[in-house]
Formats: C-alpha cells, sequence, structure tokens
C-alpha cells in the first residue's frame, strides 16, 4: 500500500499572489497529476508528469506552474491567485499508461 | 476534446435498493472508463473499469459498457448509507498518456 499526502490542507493568499501546493507519494509511482476541482463540478487536469523531471501541460495549464524535481513529489504554484479559482486541488499518481489513479485528500484554495 | 456527461446529478434512495447511474462519453476510441467515489473531504476512490463492450462484477457493484452508443452505467446492489458520497465517470483518453476525462458527478444519498 501507500499514501499521497498533500500539502497544505488549506491555502488561503490574497490575490495576485504566488501560492506554492505540494504533493509527496510513497507507492514508487512513476506518473503524477494536478486537477482542479471546482465545487459541484468534475475533475479538470492542470499539469502531469511521466517521470522526474518531465512535465505536460493539461486542459487548464494557464496561470499555473509545476515542477517535478523528485519522483517521489510535485508541486503546483498558482502564479497569480484570482477569486475564480478558489477550488480543491487534488494531486494523484499512478503505476503506468491505463492504470489506476490514486488520489490524495487535496487542498482547498480560497482567496482573499 | 473528449466530453463526459453524467446523469442524474442527484439520487435519494432508500437502503437496499439497487441504484443505477449514468455516463455518455464522445470518444468511440476511448481507452478504459472508470468509475471513481468521493467522501466529502476526501480524494476520489477507483471503484471499477471497464474497457471491453459488455459488463463486470466486482462484489455489488456492476458496471455495462455499449461503445455504439457512447454509454456506460454503474449499478450498485443492496445500497448502503456508506455508500453516500458522489460518484465520478472518468474516461482515459486514447494515446498511452492515461489522461483522464472526469464528468461532472452523481450525488448519491442512501437513507437508512
Amino acid at each position: 500500500g501507500g499514501i499521497i499526502t498533500q500539502t497544505p490542507k488549506f491555502l488561503i493568499g490574497q490575490e495576485g499572489q504566488k501560492l506554492t501546493l505540494k504533493c509527496q507519494q510513497n507507492f514508487n509511482h512513476d506518473t503524477m497529476y494536478w486537477y482542479r476541482q471546482d465545487s459541484g463540478k468534475g475533475l479538470r487536469l492542470i499539469y502531469y508528469s511521466i517521470t522526474e523531471n518531465d512535465l505536460q501541460k493539461g486542459d487548464l495549464s494557464e496561470g499555473y506552474d509545476a515542477s517535478r524535481e523528485k519522483k517521489s513529489s510535485f508541486s503546483l504554484t498558482v502564479t497569480s491567485a484570482q477569486k475564480n479559482e478558489m477550488a480543491v486541488f487534488l494531486c494523484a499518481s499512478s503505476r503506468e499508461n491505463q492504470d489506476t489513479q490514486y488520489f490524495g485528500p487535496g487542498t482547498r484554495l480560497l482567496v482573499l | 476534446q473528449e466530453k463526459v456527461q453524467q446523469s442524474p446529478e442527484s439520487l435519494i434512495v432508500p437502503e437496499g435498493a439497487m441504484v443505477s447511474l449514468n455516463c455518455s462519453f464522445s470518444d468511440s476510441a476511448s481507452q478504459s472508463i472508470w468509475w471513481y467515489q468521493q467522501h466529502p473531504g476526501k480524494g476520489p476512490k477507483a471503484l471499477i473499469s471497464i474497457f471491453s463492450n459488455g459488463n463486470k462484477k466486482e462484489g455489488r457493484l456492476t458496471v455495462y459498457l455499449n461503445r455504439a452508443s457512447l454509454h456506460v452505467s454503474l449499478h450498485i446492489k443492496d445500497s448502503q448509507p456508506s455508500d453516500s458520497a458522489v460518484y465520478l465517470c472518468a474516461v482515459s483518453s486514447t494515446g498511452g498518456n492515461n489522461k483522464l476525462t472526469f464528468g461532472q458527478g452523481t450525488v448519491l444519498s442512501v437513507i437508512p
């Protein structure tokens, strides 16, 4: 078994601020993902990484940067926080193509 | 771009009832279709997936896939209050990168 840890659980920032969310997994999975979940909606892919130092844009990458410096960790940066992007950000990992994705508990972003 | 639509938006059933959830997708060449369960404040958890036309049964869960009609359904037998959650349908894309496109979810409430 394994676990995905996301920090912080809640992130409060000011409009225009740069904010960083972190994700760690101990599954030894190659692929990691960042999704955004708006209230009452499905998940939308922001970035994913198929291996260390690889980055691939998802459908919602504008306004975000990502970093995969180690196999076990994947960070997401909101480059300039906006009130309309208050949401839950979910990190996931999977072993290989077409395999089950395992999710962390999420980071809830509040923008004041 | 793949589109995934779920129905109904919400469902309330008595304990012990059979639950049926529906999902339509737009790309007949899609790879696997996944169902995820998400409890409040938690990340989604994979329940069951299907690739081939037909049905697949795991415990109280049965999933039916019809690629010709671009439709998949999830049936939960003998529903329990602990089944109360949001159910997300997700379709994996062609191209071998395991990108998932999610529907907006169905909120299920099972009343004791």
